[in-house]
């Protein structure tokens, strides 16, 4: 089965520093796609990053970027520059599919 | 382009009553699917729809059942009403499936009282 986990409940960091979410999940399978989802207090949950498995090199989206280390099973999410806007759950996913997704870790950034 | 709509985007209902849920998805999208968002549980899976037809089912007792229809619109029913059925239910929406880019709507929060 598949799990995803979030260790990090929640953290906070002072706005324009860079700051990392952690993320493990178990799979047996080889090629599959991974996601990170932003939910600001809205409740709308917005795609930040996608990851196919199979491409080495990790996905980048602006001030976002993943460090996807498959033989861990690891793909944690890098935000540069932190910006207000930014604070919100953060969710890891997995599909499967369906999606599977994390317990979330709460962003704070700090003015 | 419109984003995914999910109507009503709040609801309270009573122990027992039955409630329906929609999600209209954006516009040239044919997959639909639903997750239950709580406090306990996090976000689950409840189903997913591709063309009509149901694709993928979670772990939910069969009081939760949708359909789709032709247009790709969705809906949920939630038959006989418990307390812990309380939740932000999300309707997500994609080209095909597997889904490998879903856009969620802003959700439907029920309450059961």
């Amino acid at each position: 089965a598949q799990t995803v986990t979030q260790s990090q409940p929640e953290m906070s960091v002072q706005e324009a520093e860079t700051v990392t979410l952690s993320c493990t999940y178990d799979t047996s399978e080889n090629n599959y796609y991974l996601f990170w989802y932003k939910q600001p207090p809205s409740r709308q949950m917005i795609l930040v990053i996608r990851q196919e498995a199979y491409k080495q090199q990790n996905a980048t989206e602006n001030r976002f970027s993943v460090n996807f280390q498959k033989a861990a099973k690891s793909f944690s999410l890098k935000i540069s520059d932190s910006q207000l806007g930014d604070t919100a759950m953060y969710f890891c996913a997995y599909l499967a599919p369906p999606l599977f997704f994390g317990t979330g870790t709460r962003l704070t950034i700090i003015p | 382009k419109a984003g995914v709509t999910q109507t009503p985007r709040y609801l309270i209902k009573t122990r027992g009553q039955q409630v329906t849920l929609s999600c209209s998805p954006i516009s040239g999208h044919r997959s639909v699917s639903w997750y239950q968002q709580t406090p306990g549980q996090g976000l689950q899976f409840l189903f997913e729809y591709f063309s009509e037809t149901q694709r993928n089912k979670g772990n939910f007792p069969g009081r939760f059942s949708g359909r789709q229809f032709s247009n790709s619109r969705s809906e949920m029913n939630v038959s006989t009403l418990e307390l812990g059925d309380s939740a932000l239910y999300l309707c997500a929406s994609s080209l095909t499936v597997p889904s490998y880019e879903q856009y969620f709507g802003p959700g439907t929060r029920l309450t059961v009282t």
